[in-house]
């Protein structure tokens, strides 16, 4: 799977909106984009997922370059509850076993 | 809430001991996958299971085993524990599909090994 960058560590004040950025640049064809955000202590929790397009659902919109070489997760009104490490993961959706392969990820503050 | 449930959620055991964690998959899930994550870093893939057979193991020794059973609840065996095995221990469960697989994870157990 291919490596990924992250920023350590960000802030944003509540209600504004919070945009994480991800650099995948030696992403192939088929590999997707995932985005996991875990909370102290808690399991790591889904948010988002593309190949090629833009996606939004109720938490999150994601956001990928067109090369594909970089993403942005954007959550558009942050609240203090979205205080959490967030993990940018991209992978094959292909072969056997499809594991996640987690980074150090961004930790994200959201301030009052 | 993913609906996958893990038990128990703390354990303390001494060197040199075995232990079995559980794992119960969310409804119409038929892969199950477990991740170790150490303090202060992020879940490494021990292994992935699918109809009940191992489907892929990451970089870990063979003390660590594991089963799925018929309705794909799993369990994480670890023999002859050592220190550096105390971490909080992750399943996921996932539908696996050629064009996706997403997997949704449980709380977690927490396993100090003293």
């Amino acid at each position: 799977d291919a490596k990924t960058t992250q920023p350590t560590s960000m802030d944003c004040a509540e209600g504004r909106a919070a945009n994480l950025p991800c650099n995948h640049s030696t992403i192939s064809g088929n590999e997707y984009v995932y985005w996991y955000r875990q909370i102290h202590s808690q399991g790591p929790q889904y948010i988002i997922h593309g190949l090629k397009n833009n996606e939004t659902n109720e938490m999150a919109s994601l956001i990928i370059t067109e090369d594909r070489k970089s993403s942005t997760l954007i959550l558009p009104h942050a609240t203090l509850r979205d205080t959490a490490v967030y993990y940018c993961i991209v992978r094959f959706l292909s072969g056997s076993a499809r594991q996640l392969t987690f980074g150090s990820g961004t930790q994200l503050t959201v301030l009052p | 809430e993913t609906g996958v449930t893990q038990s128990p959620t703390h354990l303390i055991k001494t060197r040199g001991q075995q232990v079995t964690l559980r794992c119960s998959s969310q409804s119409g899930h038929n892969t199950v996958s477990w991740y170790q994550q150490a303090l202060g870093q992020g879940p490494q893939f021990i292994f992935q299971y699918y109809r009940e057979e191992e489907n892929g193991r990451g970089n870990f020794p063979p003390r660590f085993s594991g089963l799925q059973f018929p309705n794909y609840s799993s369990e994480l065996n670890v023999n002859a524990l050592e220190p550096d095995d105390s971490a909080l221990y992750l399943c996921a469960s996932s539908f696996l599909d050629p064009l996706s697989e997403t997997q949704y994870f449980g709380p977690g157990t927490r396993l100090l090994v003293l």
